[in-house]
């Protein structure tokens, strides 16, 4: 099936660091999700992108779809311990009906 | 508070048994799905349905059926459990405004 690459795989950063992770896709999406994954429990959205070139922020977060459609990163700035967690990027692509296309998830952990 | 309730946060079951997972939305949404989630995988979609009685595969469908008898209601049946499903199942829903995710059913096949 389709895939997304997700990198990195898995991050080790000291509390208040900045953190960047992307994911890049050879097909074009129509919109990209990113997901945070806390221990035990489902994927929560963090941003939702729709267009190409879109630049949206959450709080600390910040992510970017990419202007081909084929990519997207998501910063975090200035990381605190409770952003530990599993962060997945996702997409939907033309013609679809709605699944999403996971990444292999980024692995977030940050030292206090 | 909207939610997509799993039945079960933890199974144990034998190889060779028929498994039940079970996932019910309170959103009225048409689309419902059934992820598996492994380690350095991402989720992987297993099936999705996009109305009653509507179903369809997803990438990794193989050992797997599905029921959706009711818009609310989305069941995963492993016909015969074996021990390579052992995995994180997640079930989710999904509208014009984004998708929501149960907290995931940790299956353990001995």
């Amino acid at each position: 099936g389709q895939q997304l690459n997700q990198s990195p795989q898995s991050m080790f950063i000291q509390e208040g660091e900045d953190v960047s992770m992307n994911c890049t896709s050879s097909s074009i999406f129509n919109t990209w999700l990113w997901y945070k994954q806390d221990p035990g429990e489902g994927p929560v959205l963090l941003i939702a992108l729709y267009k190409a070139g879109e630049l949206t922020s959450n709080g600390r977060l910040t992510a970017q779809f990419g202007i081909t459609r084929k990519d997207s990163f998501l910063n975090i700035s200035a990381s605190i311990p409770s952003d530990v967690g599993i962060y997945f990027c996702a997409g939907i692509f033309s013609g679809n009906t709605g699944k999403l296309i996971f990444g292999q998830g980024t692995t977030l952990q940050v030292k206090p | 508070d909207v939610k997509v309730t799993q039945s079960s946060r933890y199974l144990v079951k034998r190889t060779g048994e028929k498994v039940f997972l079970e996932c019910v939305q309170d959103m009225d949404h048409e689309n419902m799905f059934w992820y598996r989630q492994d380690p350095g995988l991402g989720l992987r979609l297993i099936y999705f349905s996009y109305d009653v009685k509507m179903k369809e595969k997803g990438d990794i469908p193989e050992g797997y059926s599905v029921s959706r008898e009711k818009k609310e209601r989305f069941s995963l049946i492993l016909e015969s459990a074996s021990t390579n499903q052992t995995s994180m199942y997640l079930c989710a829903s999904s509208s014009t405004y984004g998708y929501t995710f149960g907290s995931g059913t940790r299956l353990t096949v001995v």
